[in-house]
């Protein structure tokens, strides 16, 4: 049974810093994995979608990488803005029918 | 840019009453999946609907749930006799028909309060 695992839970950062986020994978099996976005009490936006074939992602500030054999993936913040502060999730897709398993998020505070 | 609309927003119910939720996935999408976040935890898969049937869905997804295409655009979800423990945020979602190689895009979530 695939278990998705986020750590740090928490983090918290001066403004202007770099970071990284990581997410874990116990079934290497995926077809994709993606970084959401959760601001509280509010829905989940998407960031990045990594596919199994792929080594890593960038959009913006943002980069993700994804090692499929180890089952690990970063979410690495350039330059982080209070704007920044959230919940991130990571999910993997195990299966044809698009279902995706989420960890339990990383919630990050960027300090001015 | 096209999005998953959701409604209500917030919805409070007693317990034992059933409640439809409502979605609105993105027009030309063909996968569409209901989640739940229980208050703390993590989001968890309910069930995976495509071609006006279910095609995956988890051991939470039992009789008291059901899901619906009721029109060309709307998908519902109907919990029968609601429970304290359904209270969670409900979250729609929708992919394209590639589905191993696309996004799933999310609503803003239906807040489901159980009294």
């Amino acid at each position: 049974k695939q278990e998705v695992t986020q750590i740090p839970a928490a983090l918290s950062v001066p403004e202007g810093e770099n970071l990284v986020l990581n997410c874990s994978f116990t079934d290497s099996a995926i077809y994709n994995l993606q970084w959401f976005r959760q601001d509280p009490g509010k829905g989940l936006t998407s960031l990045l979608l990594i596919q199994s074939s792929q080594r890593e992602q960038t959009s913006g500030r943002l980069n993700a990488s994804l090692d499929k054999s180890s089952g690990r993936s970063t979410l690495y913040i350039a330059a982080s803005q209070p704007g920044d502060s959230a919940t991130y999730l990571c999910a993997v897709k195990g299966s044809n029918t698009g279902k995706l398993i989420f960890g339990q998020g990383t919630t990050l505070q960027v300090k001015p | 840019e096209p999005e998953v609309t959701q409604t209500p927003s917030h919805q409070v119910t007693q317990m034992g009453q059933e409640v439809i939720l409502r979605c609105v996935p993105i027009s030309n999408h063909l996968y569409f999946y209901w989640y739940r976040q229980i208050l703390g935890q993590k989001v968890e898969f309910l069930v995976s609907f495509y071609n006006n049937e279910i095609s995956e869905k988890s051991e939470i997804f039992d009789d008291q749930f059901s899901v619906e295409r009721p029109d060309g655009s709307n998908f519902t979800l109907k919990i029968r006799s609601t429970k304290l423990e359904d209270s969670a945020m409900y979250f729609c979602a929708s992919s394209e028909i590639l589905v191993m190689n696309t996004e799933a895009f999310f609503g803003q979530g239906t807040r489901l309060t159980v009294v």
